[in-house]
């Protein structure tokens, strides 16, 4: 049974188009996360919700819209995609609010943006 | 602006052998340093992680030394071996914010 699962794995679309990813834990964790991890694999924090509230949004474009209707779900809602939004995205969940517990990430959802 | 540098950015090192990997940091308010294993095609997962009340950590064959006045972190892995083949990122952590490296991608030559 997976700990965090992300869908689509893959999603391939046009520019201009907008698209959604949508993760699920099942560890009972409060923290949720999304994490961008672009073609040089460096992985950068996007937003963090703890118990559906917004606690972190990084300098990320307005065109990215988190939303979390409950502590087990956080998806991520993008608008008008562009090509340089094509990068692997990582859901993650963590029990601790201060960020000291394990990060448990998911496998991932590539984008590719044509 | 990188908040933790990672090196190397790739390493080849033969099976038995010792893989090292180092990271550096600026902010001293960081209090938690983990470092995660990711294989291609999956997420990355917590490999061993450590407080800057401790100059070291080991974990089996993993071990984490820490150098708080240098700011500085290295992981080593002792007998290295193919299954240890992965990207590996070290990270920081501050108010639930965490920092990663660029990560390195080792690859144990068997």
């Amino acid at each position: 049974d997976t700990a965090v699962s992300q869908t689509p794995k893959y999603l391939v679309t046009q520019m201009g188009n907008d698209k959604s990813i949508k993760c699920e834990q099942n560890l009972g964790h409060d923290t949720m996360y999304w994490y961008k991890q672009d073609s040089k694999k460096f992985l950068k924090i996007m937003f963090s919700y703890n118990n559906k509230e917004l606690i972190i949004n990084e300098t990320v474009p307005n065109r990215f819209s988190p939303k979390s209707p409950d502590k087990a779900h956080l998806n991520l809602h993008i608008n008008s995609l562009e090509l340089g939004d094509s990068a692997v995205y990582f859901c993650a969940s963590s029990q601790d609010v201060l960020g000291v517990g394990e990060l448990f990430f998911g496998e991932g959802s590539r984008l590719t943006v044509l | 602006q990188q908040q933790v540098k990672q090196s190397p950015q790739s390493l080849i090192v033969q099976k038995g052998g010792i893989s090292i990997i180092n990271c550096a940091y600026e902010n001293t308010a960081f209090d938690y340093f983990p470092w995660y294993q990711q294989f291609p095609g999956k997420g990355p997962a917590l490999l061993i992680a450590i407080r800057p009340d401790v100059s070291e950590k080991k974990e089996g064959r993993f071990t984490i030394s820490f150098n708080k006045s240098a700011k500085q972190f290295s992981l080593h892995i002792m007998d290295s071996q193919p299954g240890d083949s992965a990207t590996y990122f070290c990270a920081a952590n501050n108010f639930n914010k965490f920092y990663f490296g660029s990560g390195t991608k080792l690859n144990v030559k068997p």
